[in-house]
């Protein structure tokens, strides 16, 4: 099994300011990897897949890089409602697995 | 679009069989070459990826998982099922049903089931 480790587990930022959050896959997953969502009480909600490419309606200031093992979201300048949780998945293996999540609030 | 709803009962006793059904509109089940997930997340942990089905019937399951899970399609229905036996308290999670494919792109909005006596 695959294991992602997202680092930090945890960001306190303002808003305007610019987020980074990595995770790091234990094996290379090519460029199948995905960048979720999760706000309270809420699905999880698809922002990233192939790495790099912007699922439908998501705001630009949201993006995604890297390949093999090393993977980064950047969201350019925060909204207020951009402070929730992130989370990255692999689809390269099987099963497909998950981060632990980082928790994005509000310095 | 396409949207997905989970149903089912919240209590199940443990040892006991959880019997859940996402429902899909807006697009047909069958005629898309989509895999179809269950995924679990515990309540203020992680999510879980539990198995998933193809349009064509395969399945596939999570090894954590594998020998108590069972997920089947009901194209006539335009659903698919998953069920999870010999519960136990471990197995309390909000559950999801999401469509598969470059990623979970459509996700239900989860239903919540308790493992309680």
């Amino acid at each position: 099994e695959i294991v992602l480790t997202q680092s930090p587990a945890t960001l306190s930022l303002s808003p305007g300011e610019r987020a980074t959050l990595s995770c790091r896959a234990s094996q290379s997953v090519s460029s199948y990897l995905a960048w979720y969502q999760q706000k309270p009480g809420q699905a999880p909600r698809l922002l990233i897949y192939h790495a790099s490419n912007r699922a439908t309606g998501i705001p630009a200031r949201f993006s995604g890089s890297g390949s093999g093992t090393d993977f980064t979201l950047t969201i350019s300048s925060l909204e207020p409602e951009d402070f929730a949780v992130y989370y990255c998945q692999q689809r390269s293996n099987s099963p497909r697995t998950f981060g632990q999540g980082s928790k994005l609030e509000i310095k | 679009q396409m949207q997905l709803q989970e149903s089912g009962p919240g209590l199940v006793k443990p040892s006991q069989t959880l019997s859940l059904t996402c429902t899909v509109s807006g697009g047909s089940i069958s005629n898309d070459s989509y895999y179809w997930s269950w995924i679990r997340q515990p309540a203020g942990k992680g999510l879980e990826w539990i198995g998933h089905i193809y349009t064509s019937g395969t399945t596939n399951y999570n090894p954590s998982l594998k020998s108590r899970v069972t997920i089947s399609l009901d194209r006539s229905k335009n659903q698919f099922s998953l069920k999870v036996s010999s519960v136990t308290a471990a197995d309390t999670a909000m559950f999801y049903c999401a469509r598969d494919g470059a990623a979970f792109d459509i996700w239900g909005q989860g239903t919540m089931v308790t493992v309680s006596s």
